[in-house]
């Protein structure tokens, strides 16, 4: 089942927030966070496992609620360089194969 | 530490011909992935090998599509014959199992991808 990201394209000025989220219709194990521009292999942001987890890289940071079985990656004071399209990937199971289901993709461009 | 290698990065042929991708995984990760990207998609999972194992080929064409991981390092994935629709990046990834909080992950690194184009 693939999950649900959602906004589909979100434009920023250098400076200002935003929020992509990704939401499953099944109950999940973990959550993947990577980021890819154009042209170029997705780069791999972090992961995020238990309900109310959070994490952080410099402004970017992610939480899960795994009961809703919701993520949302949180970009805070923009930069060009966050440029690209954010993908979340889910995984229903730690056992046996370990499997990631990619969202569609959140295109995001910060201008200056 | 070297990434995940693939080539070629481009390929372009024509319907109905034969083609092979090529991917070298980070040193020591035992999980190599195949995926497909579609323009404007998330990467789909064609394959999943564990060493030199299959462990999920549910995803893959297989009356066009290949692959083997011989010695369980290096993979090739083959297509025969191609069609329009295998226009896509495939990108190949590897992991490695990394324990937090009590849990097992797999955090993946793609390779660069190879951009085919079937004409």
């Amino acid at each position: 089942q693939q999950p649900v990201q959602s906004p589909q394209a979100v434009i920023l000025r250098e400076g200002e927030d935003a929020v992509i989220n990704c939401s499953s219709s099944k109950a999940l194990y973990s959550v993947h966070w990577y980021r890819q521009k154009h042209g170029e292999a997705p780069v791999f942001l972090m992961i995020l496992l238990k309900g109310g987890e959070q994490k952080g890289h410099d402004k970017i940071s992610a939480s899960f609620n795994e009961k809703k079985q919701q993520s949302s990656l949180y970009l805070t004071a923009s930069q060009l360089s966050y440029s690209g399209t954010y993908f979340c990937g889910t995984a229903r199971s730690g056992a046996g194969s370990y499997q990631l289901t990619f969202g569609k993709g959140t295109k995001l461009s910060v201008i200056p | 530490e070297a990434g995940v290698a693939q080539s070629p990065r481009y390929k372009i042929i024509e319907k109905r011909q034969s083609v092979a991708f090529w991917c070298n995984p980070i040193s020591g990760h035992a999980t190599l992935y195949w995926y497909q990207q579609i323009l404007g998609q998330g990467p789909k999972l064609l394959i999943q090998f564990q060493n030199n194992g299959v462990v999920d080929d549910s995803q893959l064409p297989k009356d066009r599509f290949s692959a083997e991981r011989l010695k369980g390092v290096d993979s090739t994935l083959k297509i025969q014959p191609a069609k329009l629709e295998d226009s896509a990046v495939y990108l190949c990834a590897s992991s490695l199992a990394v324990v937090s909080r009590d849990r097992v992950v797999y955090e993946q690194y793609f390779g660069p991808g190879t951009r085919l184009t079937v004409t």
